[in-house]
């Protein structure tokens, strides 16, 4: 059974600062990678999208990295704002179950002015 | 452009009684249909999926049930409720079934269960 792991659970960083979230997965055997951004009481927001043939996706200040064979992603955010306070999720579509998009339980960020 | 609707925004039932929520997509046809379910202090569970008109995959047992009457509507139900389905309720789409789409959520349904 695929397990998504988030570290940390929750972050908190001065603005301005670059910071890494990091989620790993159990079964390499993926489609894709998805990181997701929700705030309080909202849906989710689609950011990136790695297939499992990339390395990185890139959409301003925010870069994706997949490393399929050690079942690891980082999501990294440069030059950090107060707006990008968030839960940001990570989920992978498994090659074995297609239908099912298994989420990690998130990075709580908060960025402080 | 698509957009993906879900009323109620909040809902507060007591224990027993039943429940509708709805979902619907617009500027889309032959969407892949989701139901997930984010309970405090969890990751999101997927509930339902469905690729087509009364074509329903379940992925947890449990007392809730979904249909898809119409191409873009998407319905979660149950008879009797439990403390245990409270939770965020998120209705999501996609249009490729798995490979290279991503999928899009709506806005939400927060229940709660008395």
């Amino acid at each position: 059974k695929q397990e998504v792991t988030q570290i940390p659970a929750a972050l908190s960083v001065p603005e301005g600062e670059n910071l890494v979230l990091n989620c790993s997965f159990t079964d390499s055997a993926i489609y894709n990678l998805q990181w997701f951004r929700q705030d309080p009481g909202k849906g989710l927001t689609s950011l990136l999208l790695i297939q499992s043939s990339q390395r990185e996706q890139t959409s301003g200040r925010l870069n994706a990295s997949l490393d399929k064979s050690s079942g690891r992603s980082t999501l990294y955010i440069a030059a950090s704002q107060p707006g990008d306070s968030a839960t940001y999720l990570c989920a992978v579509y498994e090659e074995t179950s297609g239908s099912r998009l298994t989420f990690g339980e998130g990075t709580q960020l908060t960025v402080n002015p | 452009s698509q957009t993906i609707h879900q009323w109620p925004a909040t809902l507060v039932q007591p224990v027993g009684s039943p429940l509708s929520l709805e979902c619907t997509v617009e500027g889309t046809s032959n969407p892949n249909l989701y139901w997930y379910r984010q309970a405090a202090g969890r990751g999101l569970q997927l509930l339902f999926y469905s690729v087509g008109i009364g074509q329903i995959s379940s992925e947890v047992p449990q007392n809730l049930s979904a249909s898809r009457p119409q191409d873009r509507q998407f319905i979660l139900s149950s008879k009797k409720l439990l403390l245990s389905d409270s939770g965020f309720y998120l209705c999501a789409w996609s249009g490729d079934f798995r490979i290279t789409d991503t999928q899009y959520f709506g806005p939400g349904t927060r229940l709660t269960v008395l």
